[in-house]
């Protein structure tokens, strides 16, 4: 069965970097992911899509701060220049025919 | 713009049923599977199941298998969420989504609704 493991928690200050990961569980290396941005009080909001190689699409409007990454069975959601409004819960989810969706437990990202 | 927009909160007693819907626009409707997305209270998130409006194929999560019905009317482009006996439990948030790939029953979520709150209570 396939399982996502975010950290619950994170912290960064304001105007800095911060790197959250996903990470795919054993013999899953192999499957692309997204990203996704739940901000207090409000519903989730897509990212982008991180395939297996690294590459991703983001969503529209997304900032330029907002980047994503693989190297093996794991996955970064990088933010940089952090701003207060990016202080939200992530989700990582992934998908296919055997496994359906997925979603991991979510970090909660505090700014400092 | 592609969007999607559900009905509102509800406020229901255990044992009641209750039917929530999403109506998609700006895209063609027929050609993305639809799918419903659950949060409980302080929770994260779960995938309930997928419908593809073109022929109301249909796929669920086990855990949600015989708990809910998912439905769609593609006459207007509105896909539903259903129960039949509602149980405290059942209290939560429940977001549609779409697929981002044509005629893809997984993949990543593109788009979201906003959400629908349902309070069971007695």
């Amino acid at each position: 069965q396939l399982v996502l493991t975010q950290s619950p928690s994170a912290s960064a200050s304001l105007g800095a970097s911060v790197k959250l990961t996903c990470t795919l569980s054993r013999g899953h290396s192999r499957y692309a992911i997204a990203w996704h941005q739940q901000q207090p009080e409000k519903g989730p909001r897509f990212l982008m899509k991180v395939n297996s190689d690294g590459s991703h699409t983001k969503g529209g409007g997304i900032p330029d701060r907002f980047s994503g990454s693989s190297s093996g069975a794991e996955h970064y959601l990088t933010i940089s220049s952090l701003q207060s409004e990016d202080e939200a819960d992530y989700y990582c989810q992934t998908w296919g025919t055997g496994i359906r969706v997925v979603f991991g437990g979510g970090t909660k990202l505090t700014v400092l | 713009e592609v969007q999607l927009v559900q009905s509102g909160a509800e406020v229901k007693k255990p044992g009641e049923s209750l039917k929530i819907s999403c109506k998609g626009s700006g895209y063609s409707f027929n050609t993305y599977w639809i799918g419903w997305v659950r949060q409980m209270p302080g929770k994260g998130l779960e995938w309930i199941g997928v419908i593809f409006p073109g022929d109301s194929d249909l796929r669920y999560s086990p855990s949600f298998q015989g708990q809910v019905t998912i439905s769609v009317d593609k006459s207007i482009n509105t896909a539903y969420l259903q129960w039949t006996s509602l149980k405290d439990s059942d209290s939560a948030i429940y977001y549609c989504v779409r697929p981002a790939t044509v005629y893809q029953k997984y993949d990543a979520f593109d788009i979201w609704g906003q959400g629908t709150m349902v309070t069971v209570s007695s």
